[in-house]
């Protein structure tokens, strides 16, 4: 089946400008977590969502960066006022309800000029 | 943020040799311990885990070996083979946040 799918690929934006990501899990999945990697770094954690629970936004680094989930599937990452030090990797895996295994999607990669 | 460490941070391995890849954590409340697989402009994926109530996992070449004491995990590849070359990511699974932690990465090269 269809796995993890993330767009746009590539996001070459200007510093100041707005950016969203999107993420869309596997079907069914109902934990989605947002993951940044910055070049030869490993993956810094930054929301995870489970069902309609609250969110766990404790790794979102500032105010600038937000996320929200619709229906329970579809996820935006939203980056508002973009800096230099935002250009990364931006990953999404989804999850069953259990949580265990995580299936990825191929990422983001976010330049920032 | 809770710290987990991985050693070495980069491993050359002949072909046909053992490449063995350490993590190292702090938290006790850890349930679950994964090792991913990245190859490069790939998101990671699963390659093997553990749960804390067994001491090894062994899939195929993979071999998972855990010591909750001591609060260590490693994986070992037996038989390394060139496209094994990667990054490795341990990523221990945080039973209260159910997050997960990850390693700063293991970058693999098996030489053929």
């Amino acid at each position: 089946g269809a796995g993890v799918s993330q767009s746009p690929s590539n996001k070459v934006t200007e510093k100041g400008k707005d950016v969203e990501l999107r993420c869309d899990p596997i079907s069914g999945h109902t934990a989605l977590y947002w993951y940044r990697q910055s070049l030869g770094q490993g993956l810094e954690f930054l929301i995870y969502f489970q069902g309609n629970s609250a969110p766990d936004k404790s790794g979102l680094p500032s105010d600038r960066f937000s996320a929200e989930r619709t229906g329970g599937s579809v996820s935006t990452l939203t980056i508002q006022r973009t800096q230099q030090e935002d250009s990364a990797v931006y990953l999404c895996a989804s999850s069953t309800r259990t949580g265990y295994e995580q299936y990825f999607g191929p990422g983001t990669r976010l330049t920032v000029t | 943020q809770q710290q987990v460490k991985q050693s070495p941070q980069s491993l050359i391995v002949q072909k046909g040799g053992i490449s063995i890849i350490n993590c190292a954590y702090e938290n006790t409340a850890f349930d679950y311990f994964p090792w991913y697989q990245q190859f490069p402009g790939k998101g990671p994926a699963l390659l093997i885990a553990i749960r804390p109530d067994v001491s090894e996992k062994k899939e195929g070449r993979f071999t998972i070996s855990f010591n909750k004491s001591a609060k260590q995990f490693s994986l070992h590849i037996m038989d390394s083979q060139p496209g094994d070359s990667a990054t490795y990511f341990c990523a221990p699974r945080d039973n209260y946040g159910q997050n997960f932690v990850f390693g700063p990465g293991t970058r693999l090269s098996v030489l053929p």
